[in-house]
């Protein structure tokens, strides 16, 4: 069954603490992505990778970090320098090239205690 | 920066009927549009993709590009309770082939009254 996961659905976050948002795909796709939705707001991009070892800043990385180790893997670090992390965080991908359609995971929302 | 304008909505339109969502974007080089489909607490589905200018039909739904205007729309033709939803209008550029990340609206909301 191929797809996109992402875990956990819910978390919480407490002052000062760095929190890591899991996303693996078996889709054998070249690029992921990571965006992040706020109420009544489109995605805003965070983090890309269009190869392994390989990511770009997007538009709003400040106060967030990632790696990409393995193709399927593409792990999303909220660290306390985001001084408003609540969102819903969403990770895609897609294959390689521009006209690609991105799919997305079912998403985590991260709530600060 | 990038920019892709979408009228919020709501948008309220008849079971039956046909419903239009437009969607302006702000980079003339952009090369490939999306549009998605969100319901509440969910994450986007793809509805459509469009590359060149003109009309790209799938089932109820229809496409239109305008490069030279820089205008989207998505027709959804006898519209249904189930396409009430938020519907999010994406836009990639050019950097040399490579997969970048989406520019997307802010989203309509559409409602679909029975």
């Amino acid at each position: 069954d191929g797809g996109i996961t992402q875990s956990p659905k819910y978390l919480f976050r407490k002052e000062g603490q760095n929190v890591t948002l899991s996303c693996e795909q078996n889709l054998n796709h070249d690029a992921m992505y990571w965006y992040r939705q706020d109420p009544g707001q489109g995605l805003r991009l965070i983090y890309y990778s269009q190869i392994v070892n390989d990511f770009q800043k997007g538009d709003i990385a400040e106060g967030y970090s990632v790696s990409r180790e393995k193709k399927e893997s593409f792990p999303l670090t909220v660290t306390s320098a985001q001084k408003n992390p609540t969102a819903f965080y969403l990770c895609a991908s897609s294959a390689a090239g521009n006209q690609e359609t991105q799919y997305f995971g079912p998403g985590t929302r991260l709530l600060v205690l | 920066q990038k920019e892709v304008e979408q009228n919020s909505g709501p948008l309220s339109v008849p079971e039956g009927a046909i419903a239009s969502l437009n969607c302006t974007y702000s980079d003339r080089v952009s090369q490939s549009f999306f549009w998605y489909r969100q319901y509440s607490g969910k994450s986007p589905e793809l509805i459509m993709s469009i590359y060149s200018n003109g009309d790209k039909e799938d089932g109820r739904f229809t496409a239109q590009l305008n490069k030279a205007s820089q205008y989207v729309s998505l027709l959804i033709r006898d519209s249904q309770p189930s396409d009430s939803a938020t519907y999010l209008c994406a836009v990639n550029g050019y950097s040399g082939g490579g997969a970048d990340g989406l520019t997307f609206g802010k989203g309509t909301h559409l409602i679909i009254q029975p």
